[in-house]
């Protein structure tokens, strides 16, 4: 069964940091490129970041770009995404999710998606 | 960046309705769009990719449309199931943006 299990949220003050991680399971981690996805209490997606199947391209929404970073370690099947420099605006649902891929074809757009873990910046 | 634009932002119909949901894109994006489900409390689901191919296990009431910068997401005959917030999102090109979403509810 393919799997997505994030962790590290939690409550953090304003200027602060976290590291997300998502584990995943029952797929070819390394064939396939990661995002995160977050959701702001009653509002609606925003894309995050991405990053390519090898880990060397990362993408970045230009409300986070120079305060989050996203990497991931094929050996160990988990995308990681740091969070720096958090805002109360940063408060959300973060979902880890697979990109789609198929016969040699890969995009970032995603089919399988993680429960969720939990960010809140507040003082 | 591209901006993805979706209309009505919230919609109210009966059981059995047709139901169109569209998406503009600020520039083109070819078949580059996929379409979300967000039923009530939960993840994301993929409905729809390339603009009009359904995803595996999706009922076939679903169906897309369009290409260059407008989209349509029509559910043929609404079920009460159907309850949910509906994203497009644009993968042609990053930053990888969703739409603002559009609340589906039935009458």
């Amino acid at each position: 069964e393919v799997q997505l299990v994030e962790s590290g949220g939690g409550l953090v003050q304003p200027g602060g940091s976290l590291r997300l991680s998502c584990a995943a399971s029952g797929f070819t981690f390394s064939s396939y490129s990661m995002s995160w996805v977050r959701q702001a209490p009653g509002k609606g997606l925003e894309w995050v970041s991405a990053i390519s199947d090898s880990g060397l391209t990362p993408y970045y929404a230009d409300s986070v770009k120079g305060r989050f970073t996203i990497s991931r370690d094929n050996s160990e099947n988990t995308v990681f995404l740091q969070l720096k420099s958090l805002r109360p605006e940063d408060t959300a649902i973060y979902y880890c999710a697979k990109g789609w891929g198929s016969r040699g074809y890969y995009y970032y757009f995603m089919d399988v998606w993680g429960k969720g873990t939990t960010v809140a910046v507040s003082s | 960046d591209i901006q993805m634009t979706q209309s009505p932002s919230s919609l109210s119909a009966s059981v059995g309705d047709r139901v169109t949901i569209t998406c503009r894109a600020s520039q083109g994006i070819s078949s580059y769009l996929a379409w979300y489900q967000q039923k009530p409390g939960k993840v994301p689901k993929l409905l729809i990719y390339a603009a009009s191919t359904l995803q595996s296990g999706v009922p076939s009431r679903f169906s897309g449309s369009g290409s260059g910068t407008d989209f349509t997401l029509t559910i043929s005959s609404l079920q009460p199931e159907d309850v949910a917030a509906y994203y497009c999102q644009n993968y042609y090109s990053a930053p990888y943006s969703f739409g603002l979403g559009t609340k589906l509810e039935v009458k």
